[in-house]
C-alpha cells in the first residue's frame, strides 16, 4: 500500500461545476496535510495545508480532513479552464520533516 | 533573486558521467528539500536541510547520491556515476522554518542520463 494514494484520474468536470479531488494516508500520526497544484512542465505551488479535523475554505477551495477515516479532500468550486492541472497531496508525519507526496489527480476543466 | 533558482535547468548526461545539480533559495529560507520527480509521478523526498545540517537524508536512493549546503544557502546535490534511472526532474524547494509549511518549489532540473 502506499503511503499516500490519489486517483490519477484524469477528472474531468465541465465549467463552473465542482471538482472533487480525493487522497487517503497510510500513516495515522501524520499531522499536516498539503495540496498543490502543478501545471505541466511547471513545479508544484501549495494551494493548501490543513492539521485540523474538519473544512478549511480558501477563496474558491475548500481542503477537508477526516483524520479518523486517514482521508483528505480538495474541492474547487466554480472550476475555471485556468484549474487544468495535476492535483498532489503532500502528508507530512508528527516528528518528521519528510513530505510524503501522492501520484497526483489530473484535472480537466471543460469549456 | 524572488524565488528559488535551480541550474542547470537541462542535463543530458552520458551513463556513468557524474553530474551536479544545484539549488539557490530564497534569501534568508532555512530549509531546504531536495525531490525527485519521475514522468507522471509526484515528488519524490530526496534530503532535508536545516541551514548547513543535513537532517534526513533516508531518501537517497544509494550512495551515488550526495547532497550537501556547506554555508546553509546554495545546495548542490551530485549523482556519481549516473544510470538511465536517474533520468528525472529534481526539485528543489526551501522554507523560511520554524515551523512554516510553504515550501516554494524551484523550476527543477531536467536530467536525462543517455
Amino acid at each position: 500500500q502506499k503511503e499516500v494514494e490519489q486517483n490519477s484520474g484524469p477528472l474531468s468536470v465541465p465549467e463552473g461545476a465542482i471538482a472533487s479531488l480525493n487522497c487517503t494516508y497510510s500513516d495515522r500520526g501524520s499531522q499536516s496535510f498539503f495540496w498543490y497544484r502543478q501545471y505541466s512542465g511547471k513545479s508544484p505551488e501549495l494551494i493548501m495545508s490543513i492539521y485540523s479535523n474538519g473544512d478549511k475554505e480558501d477563496g474558491r477551495f475548500t481542503a477537508q480532513l477526516n483524520k479518523a477515516s486517514q482521508y483528505v479532500s480538495l474541492l474547487i468550486r466554480d472550476s475555471q479552464p485556468s484549474d487544468s492541472a495535476t492535483y498532489l497531496c503532500a502528508v507530512r508525519g508528527s516528528g518528521t520533516y519528510k513530505y510524503i507526496f501522492g501520484t497526483g489527480t489530473r484535472l480537466k476543466v471543460l469549456a | 533573486g524572488a524565488g528559488v533558482s535551480q541550474s542547470p535547468r537541462y542535463k543530458v548526461a552520458k551513463r556513468g558521467q557524474d553530474v551536479a545539480l544545484r539549488c539557490d533559495p530564497i534569501s534568508g529560507h532555512v530549509s531546504l528539500f531536495w525531490y525527485q520527480q519521475a514522468l507522471g509521478q509526484g515528488p519524490e523526498f530526496l534530503t532535508y536541510f536545516q541551514n548547513e545540517a543535513q537532517l534526513d537524508k533516508s531518501g537517497l536512493p544509494s550512495d551515488r547520491f550526495f547532497a550537501e549546503r556547506p554555508e546553509g544557502s546554495v545546495s548542490t546535490l551530485k549523482i556519481q556515476r549516473t544510470q538511465q534511472e536517474d533520468s528525472a526532474v529534481y526539485l528543489c524547494a526551501t522554507d523560511r522554518g520554524g515551523g512554516t509549511d510553504t515550501q516554494y518549489f524551484g523550476p527543477g532540473t531536467r536530467l536525462t542520463v543517455l
